[in-house]
């Protein structure tokens, strides 16, 4: 069982915007400000798209926005387009003894 | 531009050992605040950190793996290796390493990954 829980899937049409929680304990998300989100497509190595909970590296499109509150992280995509279909993972520090933990990862379709 | 790279053997047998090695370039480990980790993920499965070093020599385990890893660094030839014993076909997964930023928490740079399978 991942330390992270994150919803098996959501979906959602071209144009709108879907959220993506991750959900962790005091230990982790609810005491670091190191929530980093992945994007992976099928075959391909994971794309960091949100680090520091919020914060973009350059080259990834503002569509992509994260926010935390409490024990909760969450990945926000606006305007969906067909390429955002992939699985997202989250990441939290959770301190010096466990380190770095993911989440179990999101399928999302674009219908 | 950061690039990583992973290699190693593309099948191991039960209880041995699996090294891996993390051929790196555009950044050194040398440098203040760099890391290099290691994330594994079985066949339709989640990612799963396994472990981390730091420019400075301090390394980070998963707590539940922690008894079977090492992990090491070879500043001069831009390389880490992680070495995991007692390999079990549970452990069959693509081995990826990533370039890692200290304070940040995240890992902006990943390896192609490498699929390793256990497997008598």
């Amino acid at each position: 069982q991942s330390a992270l829980t994150q919803p098996a899937s959501v979906s959602g049409s071209p144009g709108q915007s879907i959220t993506i929680s991750c959900t962790g304990t005091s230990s982790d998300v609810g005491s670091y400000n190191l929530v980093s989100w992945y994007q992976q497509h099928p075959g391909k190595a994971p794309k960091l798209m949100i680090y520091e909970g919020s914060k973009r590296p350059s080259g990834v499109s503002n569509r992509f926005s994260g926010s935390k509150s409490g024990n909760t992280a969450s990945l926000t995509i606006s305007g969906l387009q067909a390429e955002d279909e992939a699985d997202y993972y989250c990441c939290s520090y959770a301190g010096s003894s466990t380190s770095w933990v993911f989440g179990g990862g999101t399928k999302l379709t674009v219908l | 531009q950061i690039t990583l790279k992973e290699s190693g053997p593309t099948l191991v047998k039960p209880t041995q050992t699996l090294t891996l090695t993390c051929t790196f370039s555009g950044f050194s480990l040398s440098t203040s605040g760099v890391g290099v980790g290691w994330i594994r993920q079985p066949p339709g499965k989640a990612l799963e950190w396994l472990a981390l070093i730091y420019w400075d020599d301090d390394k980070r385990y998963s707590p539940s793996l922690k008894s079977r890893l090492t992990i090491t660094k070879d500043t001069s030839k831009n390389q880490v290796v992680l070495t995991m014993t007692n390999m079990d076909p549970v452990d069959t997964a693509t081995y990826y390493c990533a370039h890692h930023i200290y304070g940040s928490g995240s890992y902006p740079y990943w390896g192609q990954g490498t699929l390793v399978t256990v497997s008598s």
